[in-house]
């Protein structure tokens, strides 16, 4: 079973839309919680950042962490063409003195016009 | 502002021939500095990670190598690429209990 696991999908849906993205994970020492939006031939940008459980807000984005679920969520509202990328979610925990990171293997997402 | 500097953005290499990519890091001292590499399908591969100056730690054996001269330079390295060295090298930097920060990357393709 693979530390994170992440529907590759690809997403498609309509300019407007509210857009769910989800990873599951299954360790659980892992203590921060991060969703990068990742542009063809582009490097990851990081979107979200969040410690505890609960919701975090900033802007058109909601990410939401359920540790006791080990369930992670990123909610696109008003999902704009621009939204159109791979969204990757990641996860660290201290690992021999430094924050190892483990990452999904990222969800495509196209917004139709 | 913290930065991050990759190059070369694209980079096509015949089989055997040596490899070079740099990565340098503006606006912070000492960061915990990355290489990974990305497939097509198959996510991020966490190839080297440095804590310091010297320090280098692999996480999978290959045909790589990687170097950090200077506080902000992390350099990959291979004295031969083969086939399977194709991919998207991503350097990235965090800070102490942070997370962390990708650069543009390099578009490596052996031929």
């Amino acid at each position: 079973q693979k530390e994170v696991e992440q529907d590759p999908g690809p997403l498609s849906v309509p300019e407007g839309a509210i857009v769910s993205l989800n990873c599951t994970y299954s360790n659980s020492a892992f203590q921060y919680f991060m969703w990068y939006r990742q542009y063809s031939r582009k490097g990851p940008e990081l979107l979200m950042y969040t410690y505890s459980s609960g919701n975090k807000e900033d802007g058109r984005f909601t990410a939401q962490v359920d540790k006791s679920s080990k369930y992670i969520s990123l909610f696109i509202r008003d999902s704009q063409p621009s939204d159109s990328a791979t969204y990757l979610c990641a996860m660290s925990g201290n690992s021999g003195g430094y924050q190892k990171v483990t990452f999904g293997t990222g969800t495509k997402l196209q917004v139709i016009p | 502002s913290q930065t991050i500097h990759q190059w070369p953005a694209t980079l096509v290499q015949p089989v055997g021939s040596p490899l070079s990519l740099e990565c340098t890091v503006e606006g912070t001292s000492n960061p915990n500095l990355y290489w990974y590499r990305q497939a097509a399908g198959r996510g991020l591969q966490l190839l080297f990670y440095s804590v310091g100056i010297g320090q280098i730690s692999s996480e999978v054996p290959q045909n790589l190598s990687a170097s950090r001269p200077q506080d902000r330079q992390f350099i990959l390295s291979s004295k031969k690429l083969l086939l399977s060295d194709s991919g998207f090298y991503l350097c990235a930097f965090q800070r102490e209990g942070e997370t962390q920060y990708f650069g543009p990357g390099t578009r490596l393709l052996v031929l």
